[in-house]
Formats: structure tokens, C-alpha cells, sequence
């Protein structure tokens, strides 16, 4: 089935440090998503993203669309203590229709006051 | 209130229970999902409705089934539950139209559920 591989699996990080991580596909998606899950929650919406190249901030977030579409990135600027949590990439895989929503396996993120 | 609500927010079960789980929204999509998520594998679809007359199973349904009652119900059982199905589970809606949106999943706060 389709691979979407999300890194770094964890990190810890100084309160104050900007923080990135990304998602690669082995195939085209037409759309990412990014979430962030907080413990005993659903994901949260943080940035949708529905363009090849497309750039898009939230915030201290930033999200962009990579041009050949199979990858997306995810910044946070100076990282607080509620940055804490899990963020997840999703994709929505163009060949297989319009349904379909492919995710990470996560970015555990700990940040160190 | 909270637009995409589950109950139960946890339960504990027996193997070879019948479990079912409920999701309830208030944002009036017509798409509805389920999700599983375990540890270090992120969320995989379990099932997914495009409308009440719509089911269609997603990547690891064997072991579960759905109902949609209504446009805004999506429920999830497990006929006879066995220990590898402990997990927390998702329900997600999304919209239809809206340019821009429509691929948006907004999600529940997750049911708990543990088979022993």
C-alpha cells in the first residue's frame, strides 16, 4: 500500500529553537494536511496545503506543498512548552480518488523549558 | 459543544464481546470516517461513508462493520472483539463542496478501548 514516511520520529528541543520536520511519499498527492495531536485528543487541523510549491503559515507554523508533490514540510518558529505533542502529516493520494487520506506515523515533539 | 462527538471516551471489553462505538457531528458533512490509530503507526482507515447509503471499507475493515443511521451518525462494531483490535479509535467527518475546504478531516477526541 501507499508509504508516507514522517521524521524525525521524536525530538526534544530548547524552548526558544525553531523546529522542523517532514513528510515524504513514495507517490503524488494532491493535498497535505498537518495535525497535531495532543494527548487524549483527537488530531487538530493545523495548516491544509492544496498546491505544488504552495507556502502557507499558521501562526509560528509554517507549512509548504513540495514542488514534485510528494513531499511537505513543517516549521515552528520559536518553540513554546505548549508545542508539546504529536504532529502528523496526511496526504490525499491523487490516483487512488478523491476519498482516501494517507498518514505519518508522527513526529513526537518535547520541549525542554 | 464539540462539533464531532464519540462515546465512549474509553471502554474495557472481553474477548468474543460485542462492542460498539458511536460518533455524532454537528458540522453537517456528508463524509464520515473511522480511524485506528497504535502506537508508532499512525491512523489507519478502517471504514468510510459518503452519505447515509454510502459504505465503503478502507484499509484494515476485516474484524469491524459500520452503520450509518443518519447524516450525521456513524457508528463502529466489533462483533466478537479479540485482544489485537485494543486500540484508540478515530471518527472524522469531512465536507462535501466548498473549494478549498472539502478536503479537510475534522476529528473526535477518540474512544479508548481495550479487549482483554
Amino acid at each position: 500500500g501507499q508509504q508516507l514516511n514522517q521524521s524525525p520520529q521524536s525530538m526534544f528541543i530548547q524552548e526558544g529553537e525553531d523546529v522542523s520536520m517532514n513528510c515524504t511519499s513514495s507517490s503524488i498527492f494532491n493535498t497535505w494536511l498537518w495535525y497535531k495531536q495532543d494527548p487524549g485528543e483527537g488530531p487538530v487541523l493545523l495548516i491544509a496545503l492544496y498546491k505544488a510549491g504552495e507556502l502557507t503559515s499558521n501562526g509560528r507554523l509554517t507549512a509548504q506543498f513540495g514542488i514534485t508533490r510528494k513531499d511537505s514540510f513543517l516549521n515552528i518558529s520559536a518553540s513554546i512548552p505548549s508545542d508539546v505533542g504529536i504532529y502528523f502529516c496526511a496526504g490525499q493520494d491523487l490516483p487512488s480518488g478523491t476519498y482516501k487520506y494517507i498518514f505519518g506515523t508522527g513526529t513526537r515533539l518535547k520541549v525542554l523549558a | 459543544d464539540a462539533d464531532v462527538t464519540q462515546t465512549p471516551r474509553n471502554r474495557i471489553t472481553k474477548t468474543g464481546k460485542r462492542i460498539m462505538l458511536e460518533c455524532s457531528q454537528t458540522k453537517g458533512h456528508d463524509r464520515m470516517y473511522w480511524y485506528r490509530q497504535d502506537p508508532g503507526l499512525g491512523l489507519r482507515l478502517i471504514y468510510y461513508s459518503f452519505d447515509v447509503k454510502d459504505i465503503n471499507k478502507g484499509e484494515i475493515s476485516d474484524g469491524y462493520s459500520v452503520s450509518r443511521q443518519a447524516q450525521a451518525k456513524f457508528s463502529l462494531s466489533l462483533e466478537s472483539a479479540i485482544p489485537n483490535q485494543t486500540a484508540l479509535y478515530f471518527c472524522a467527518t469531512s465536507d462535501l463542496g466548498t473549494s478549498g475546504s472539502y478536503n479537510e478531516q475534522f476529528f473526535g477526541p477518540g474512544t479508548r478501548l481495550t479487549v482483554l
